[in-house]
């Protein structure tokens, strides 16, 4: 099945700081998320992004679908940013997603 | 909001036992999935049901069953509860079958003690 692989594993910033947080993958896809989950534990929708650029307010993806890797940049990162940041794409044998390891940000202030 | 609702939020319950977790998708999605957290195996795809059928079949024990009712509500079935069971349960559901996106509910934090 198709391997997600995200990086850097941990991420310390300053609030304010800029970051880009990245995704790669081992085959083609016709679908990729980016989640952020909280410290209560829930999975919030980020970016559906198969490929191209999409913005939504500090928050940015892009999806190189022919080099197989995506990138979340978050700028001016806020305390509330914290969290984990998973990247997830579905195989060629559905829609089920392999999630990658995910990316821990903490945002000190 | 995701829109898609699970319950119960937290179950806490002993090794052998039997627990049943619940899903509302989001009105209209035919799509429901079940995925299992836990901090060894991270995010797991479980199964997959479609308007009432099995759909996909993912890293799911034989110890482990689920099903998609009518009114396309779904339930995950774990039995004979070990300890390494335990873990965050989400269920997410999506509108269309092969590319659509997927939205998660809050998921439901099961204890084996």
């Amino acid at each position: 099945g198709i391997q997600v692989e995200q990086s850097p594993p941990d991420l310390i910033l300053q609030e304010g700081a800029n970051s880009t947080l990245r995704c790669n993958f081992s085959d083609s896809v016709n679908n990729l998320q980016w989640f952020h989950q909280n410290p209560w534990g829930q999975l919030i929708n980020l970016f559906y992004i198969p490929s191209g650029t999409k913005q939504n307010g500090r928050l940015s993806a892009t999806t190189v679908a022919t080099e197989r890797y995506s990138l979340l940049y978050i700028s001016s990162s806020q305390t509330t940013d914290s969290g984990v940041y998973f990247c997830a794409a579905p195989g060629n044998a559905g829609n089920m997603l392999t999630f990658g390891g995910g990316t821990r940000l903490m945002v000190k202030p | 909001d995701s829109g898609v609702t699970q319950t119960p939020k937290h179950l806490i319950t002993a090794t052998g036992q039997r627990v049943t977790l619940r899903c509302s998708p989001r009105s209209g999605d035919l799509s429901v999935y079940w995925y299992q957290q836990s901090l060894d195996q991270g995010l797991q795809f479980l199964i997959q049901y479609y308007n009432g059928e099995e759909r996909a079949k993912g890293n799911i024990l034989e110890r482990f069953s689920a099903q998609q009712f009518p009114d396309l509500h779904s339930e995950l079935n774990l039995s004979s509860l070990e300890l390494g069971d335990s873990a965050l349960y989400f269920c997410a559901s999506s509108a269309q079958g092969a590319m659509g996106e997927q939205y998660f509910g809050p998921g439901t934090r099961l204890t084996v003690t």
